[in-house]
């Protein structure tokens, strides 16, 4: 069945990088954006950006520009996700989520979900 | 930067109708998508595109959306249903990224 299985709990100083990992299968792997979403503690869903796995271009929110990194390896149908220069407030749950639609761009929303993986940043 | 409006929180009885209302500049020109969350796990997509349902969510779940307003019904609220809500739309300006409302937190009680 179509899944995606994200890498597991990290602990970081502040200042550190994390890198998250997001492995699909049941699907053809380059037909679908990958997006990443973050939910801090009894907050919100917090839209990140997206890689398109077929061409590798990426898009993200302004908030995160030049902060985080999106990228993917075919060969194995995984995409990463790296956030630099980490803070305490940037303690969450990292989830990628899988565009609806075959060849959709930007605009589609995401279907299926990973589990999620907990980022906690604390000296 | 682009914002979607959501009421923090709805409540209703069971068998009732829940409305939870987003609101946002460029609905007219951008499908909304519906999330559910439960406590403790992943979202679920429940409307997307505005009004369709994904195979396996309930025929209670509908959506609709009226200039810059998008509408996830829920028609005779079960018990099962209270959760977060979050709708999710893009922007027309800027990088057109993606964005999230605050969420509503639907009570069934």
């Amino acid at each position: 069945q179509v899944q995606l299985v994200q890498s597991g709990a990290e602990v970081k100083k502040p200042g550190a990088s994390v890198k998250v990992s997001c492995k699909a299968s049941g699907y053809i792997f380059t037909n679908y954006y990958i997006h990443w979403v973050r939910q801090a503690p009894g907050q919100g869903l917090e839209w990140m950006g997206w890689i398109n796995p077929n061409s590798g271009g990426t898009n993200s929110a302004q908030k995160f520009q030049g902060w985080v990194t999106m990228t993917r390896d075919t060969s194995i149908d995984t995409a990463y996700m790296e956030l630099t220069r980490l803070k305490s407030d940037d303690t969450a749950v990292y989830y990628c989520a899988r565009g609806i639609f075959a060849g959709a761009g930007s605009q589609d929303g995401f279907d299926i979900w990973g589990q999620g993986t907990m980022v906690t940043v604390s000296s | 930067s682009y914002e979607l409006t959501q009421p923090p929180s709805v409540s209703v009885s069971p068998g009732q109708t829940a409305r939870i209302i987003c609101s946002g500049d460029a609905l007219p020109k951008r499908y909304a998508f519906w999330y559910q969350q439960k406590s403790g796990q992943a979202p679920v997509l429940v409307i997307y595109e505005d009004n369709k349902r994904p195979s396996g969510i309930p025929e209670r779940f509908s959506g609709s959306s009226l200039g810059t307003m998008a509408t996830l019904t829920i028609s005779g609220a079960q018990v099962e249903d209270e959760a977060d809500y979050y709708c999710y739309s893009t922007d027309i300006s800027g990088n057109h990224g993606g964005v999230f409302g605050g969420g509503t937190k639907l009570t069934v009680l």
